[in-house]
């Protein structure tokens, strides 16, 4: 199994512009969730998905920011218009309610997004 | 306050030191806890997880939960230079699939 993919795997744009991330789960799981890490703030819940339908999306920091998932291998995260402040590593994770235990969370190797 | 309080550190310490990472949390109905592991430039990995009370070994490691207390361990016992890495509490309740992390520690085991 090739994990999570994350695309780009770096982004630098200007303020202002618009950035789309995007994420590949893991086949046959059924939760997908974005996740923010920063220094000062650690890693941060944006949204989460449950058979592509958007379960949570009380972390999305404000509207300049959404997030789809129109089928089961895709999802992409949207920041429009981008701010400085939104320089961080974002992380793609998903996960299988099939599997024994907490509900592993199996994370990509993240795109680290840089505002200037 | 936040559900999980972690000390961001840096911990730093020698080759084959026995190392103690710490979490408190706020949240009785938490029931699974869990330690990942993150590399730098990577993404977390599930390095091992409890149920409820009590503690678990694995090879080196050995997590510990007090729900009395609301405060997990996780042990390192001869610790090594590739330890080195951000470890991350996290915790949900039973039958949820939504874990909350704590900030990370980031640990430095130097040769």
């Amino acid at each position: 199994d090739a994990g999570v993919i994350q695309s780009p795997r770096h982004e630098v744009t200007e303020m202002g512009q618009e950035v789309t991330l995007r994420c590949k789960p893991i086949s046959g799981h059924d939760y997908l969730f974005w996740y923010r890490q920063t220094m000062m703030r650690g890693l941060e819940l944006l949204i989460y998905f449950n058979n592509n339908v958007p379960i949570d999306d009380s972390g999305m920091p404000e509207d300049r920011f959404s997030a789809k998932m129109p089928n089961a291998s895709f999802s992409t995260l949207k920041i429009q218009p981008s701010e400085p402040r939104d320089s961080a590593v974002y992380f793609c994770a998903s996960s299988s309610r099939g599997r024994p235990g907490p509900g592993e969370q199996f994370f990509g190797p993240g795109t680290r997004l840089t505002v200037l | 306050q936040k559900e999980v309080e972690q000390d961001p550190g840096p911990l730093s310490v020698p080759e084959g030191a026995i190392v103690s990472l710490n979490c408190t949390y706020s949240n009785s109905a938490f029931q699974y806890f869990m330690w990942y592991r993150q590399y730098s430039r990577k993404g977390p990995e599930l390095l091992m997880y409890t149920y409820s009370s009590g503690n678990k070994e694995d090879g080196r490691f050995t997590a510990q939960v007090d729900k009395s207390s609301k405060y997990i361990s996780l042990f390192i016992r001869d610790s090594q230079p590739s330890d080195s890495a951000t470890y991350l509490c996290a915790m949900s309740q039973g039958g949820s699939y939504i874990p909350t992390f704590g900030r990370g520690t980031s640990l430095i085991v130097h040769p």
